[in-house]
């Protein structure tokens, strides 16, 4: 089955640096990548949509300066957090929509922990 | 934007019981699928269902997409099948969270 992998699985960092976390296709071509936040006991909310070779299109309230999206080919998208800050703490989930997969079936990665200390 | 509920939010089981969770929409969908979120946070595709009904072992869900609801059926219920359950829906080319139904199944 299609596979989605997420790198680094947890992350812990100072306030100030800047983490990137990278989403990548397995075994199937991604022509459109997802990028989710979780908070404890929440449900999942879209940051942004990446296509390949295009720019990220956020949603509402999401900082495209702060949360930079880079979607160079098509098994790899990168999610950057700039300038993290502690409330910027949370999980964040990957996505990819298969190119001529089933319906629009969207497959998750494992998810990152970020810990901003 | 779309507005996707699902009940109930917390629900405990003995193992061998059976539960219904539902999820209801606030507008027309061109796709739903259900989730299950394991403790490790990862999701696991259950169900593609944009409309009608389909099986997989001790789970089905149905959707009736003109009313506006799905239901995940769990039967025989397992510790394993605890963790929280999500659907989802499709309505403009990106997937639509619900509050999420979080199950634990007790010995």
């Amino acid at each position: 089955g299609a596979v989605v992998s997420q790198h680094p699985s947890r992350v812990i960092c100072k306030s100030g640096t800047s983490v990137k976390i990278e989403c990548r296709s397995l075994d199937f071509q991604a022509t459109t990548m997802f990028w989710y936040r979780q908070f404890p006991k929440q449900s999942l909310m879209l940051m942004a949509t990446s296509n390949e070779g295009s720019k990220a299109t956020y949603e509402q309230g999401v900082e495209k300066d702060k949360f930079l999206i880079n979607h160079a080919s098509l098994t790899l998208s990168t999610l950057t957090v700039t300038s993290a800050h502690p409330e910027d703490s949370s999980f964040y989930i990957c996505s990819a929509r298969e190119f001529g997969g089933p319906g629009e079936t969207q497959y998750f990665g494992p998810g990152t922990r970020l810990l901003v200390l | 934007g779309i507005q996707v509920e699902q009940s109930p939010p917390d629900l405990i089981l003995q193992e061998g019981a059976n539960s219904t969770l539902r999820c209801n929409f606030s507008d027309s969908v061109n796709n739903l699928q259900w989730f299950h979120q394991n403790p490790w946070g990862q999701l696991i595709n259950l169900f593609y269902i944009p409309s009608g009904t389909k099986q997989n072992g001790r789970l089905s869900a149905t959707t009736v997409a003109t009313e506006r609801y799905s239901l995940l059926y769990i039967s025989s219920s397992q510790t394993t099948d605890s963790g929280v359950y999500f659907c989802a829906v499709d309505a403009a080319s990106k997937l639509t969270f619900g509050t999420g139904t979080r199950l634990q199944v007790t010995l």
